[in-house]
Formats: C-alpha cells, sequence, structure tokens
C-alpha cells in the first residue's frame, strides 16, 4: 500500500522569503509523485509532477521539487514567495503500473506581506 | 477545451434525501474517481473506475454509490444522505495514454454539500 506523509499542516512566511514544504512517502513499489495546488474556491490543479528522469522537477509558478528516493522524499520548494502562492498545497504518489492516487492531508501555505 | 464538469457546484439538502451529483469529462479518460475533502483529513477516495462497467470501493465509500455507464459520466449518488456527508466533493479523470497527457490527474471545480 501506498501513504503519503505532509509534515507540516500549516506554514505561514514572509513574502518574498523562500518556502519548502515536505512530502514523504511509502511504498513497497516504484511510484510517480505530484504536487497539487489549491487556490481558495477553486479545484486542484497541477504544479509538477516527477515520472523519471532528472530529480529536480521545474513546475508552474517558480516551484521545483526534488525527489529523494533513499528518503523517500519530494519536498517543494520556492525560492521567493508571493501573495499569490497563499494556497493549499497537496503532494500525491501514484503506482506506476494502475492508476489510484494517493494524496496527503495538505499543507496551507500563508504568505504574509 | 478540456475538462471535468461537476453539477451542482453547491446543495443544501436534508436527511435523507436522495442526490445525485453528477460528473462528466470530453477527455476520453479510462478513469474516473471521487473525492470528499474534509478540513484536516485532506483528499480521501470515495470510488474510483478504471472504465466502463468497472467501479470499486477507495477509502471512504459507506454512504455512496457510484456508476460507470458510458466512458464519459461517472454519477456520485447518496441514497440517503446524513449530516456526516456535509463536505467539499471532487470529480477526476485521467488516463494511461502517453499521448493524452498521462498520469495527471484532471479535477473538477469541486461541489460544495450540506446535509441538514
Amino acid at each position: 500500500a501506498q501513504s503519503v506523509t505532509q509534515l507540516d499542516s500549516q506554514v505561514p512566511v514572509f513574502e518574498e522569503a523562500p518556502v519548502e514544504l515536505r512530502c514523504n512517502y511509502s511504498s513497497s513499489v516504484s511510484v510517480y509523485l505530484f504536487w497539487y495546488v489549491q487556490y481558495p474556491n477553486q479545484g486542484l490543479q497541477l504544479l509538477l509532477k516527477y515520472l523519471s528522469g532528472s530529480t529536480l522537477v521545474k513546475g508552474i509558478n517558480g516551484f521545483e521539487a526534488e525527489f529523494n528516493k533513499s528518503q523517500t522524499s519530494f519536498h517543494l520548494r520556492k525560492p521567493s514567495v508571493h501573495i499569490s502562492d497563499t494556497a493549499e498545497y497537496f503532494c500525491a504518489v501514484k503506482r506506476i503500473t494502475g492508476n489510484q492516487f494517493y494524496f496527503g492531508t495538505g499543507t496551507s501555505l500563508t504568505v504574509i506581506p | 477545451e478540456a475538462q471535468v464538469t461537476q453539477n451542482p457546484r453547491y446543495l443544501i439538502t436534508v436527511t435523507g434525501k436522495k442526490l445525485t451529483v453528477t460528473c462528466s469529462q470530453n477527455m476520453n479518460h479510462e478513469y474516473m474517481s471521487w473525492y470528499r475533502q474534509d478540513p484536516g483529513l485532506g483528499l480521501r477516495q470515495i470510488y474510483y473506475s478504471m472504465n466502463v462497467e468497472v467501479t470499486d470501493k477507495g477509502d471512504v465509500p459507506e454512504g455512496y454509490k457510484v456508476s460507470r455507464k458510458e466512458k464519459r459520466n461517472f454519477p456520485l449518488i447518496l441514497e440517503s444522505p446524513s449530516p456526516n456527508q456535509t463536505s467539499l466533493y471532487f470529480c477526476a479523470s485521467s488516463t494511461d495514454r502517453v499521448n493524452s497527457g498521462a498520469n495527471v490527474l484532471t479535477f473538477g471545480a469541486g461541489s460544495r454539500l450540506t446535509v441538514l
């Protein structure tokens, strides 16, 4: 079975400061990894994904994430946040074979002016 | 435009009154799924479908039914809603076909349900 742990439920950060949202997963098989973002009163949209290749993945809005297989982590980072980055962020995994996705409980990022 | 469409977006109902939340996708995706989102619990899967006439339970299926008679539609049925089913519901779809943006879940805008 797969599981996803997002270690921080809430992360407040000042505007233009860097941020890291942490995600760890457990799986007995190889997986794909994702970050989704949910802006207030909206559905979820894909921020970035890791399927294979380079372990550093770049996504939309200046976000990037690094896949670390030995630590089973996929932390999300941005060097300088904006007010508009205030949102809920979800880490997710999917087995390479099959279509089921497993989500973490989410991290609420609040950017403070 | 490629999208997943859910209806209704908002609904207030009373305990025991059957309701259906519709979900339709126009991307010819094989996989469709329903999630509920609750504060502090994140997204929990209710039911999913790998293809037409193939459905299976997710993590929290109690009190819900689904059907997949056509590839594009995956309605969520609450036969006898209860207050603990008050939640924000999301439908999503995906495919394994490489040329169709494989391995990415596309979400609907959500349906906020309140059961009194």
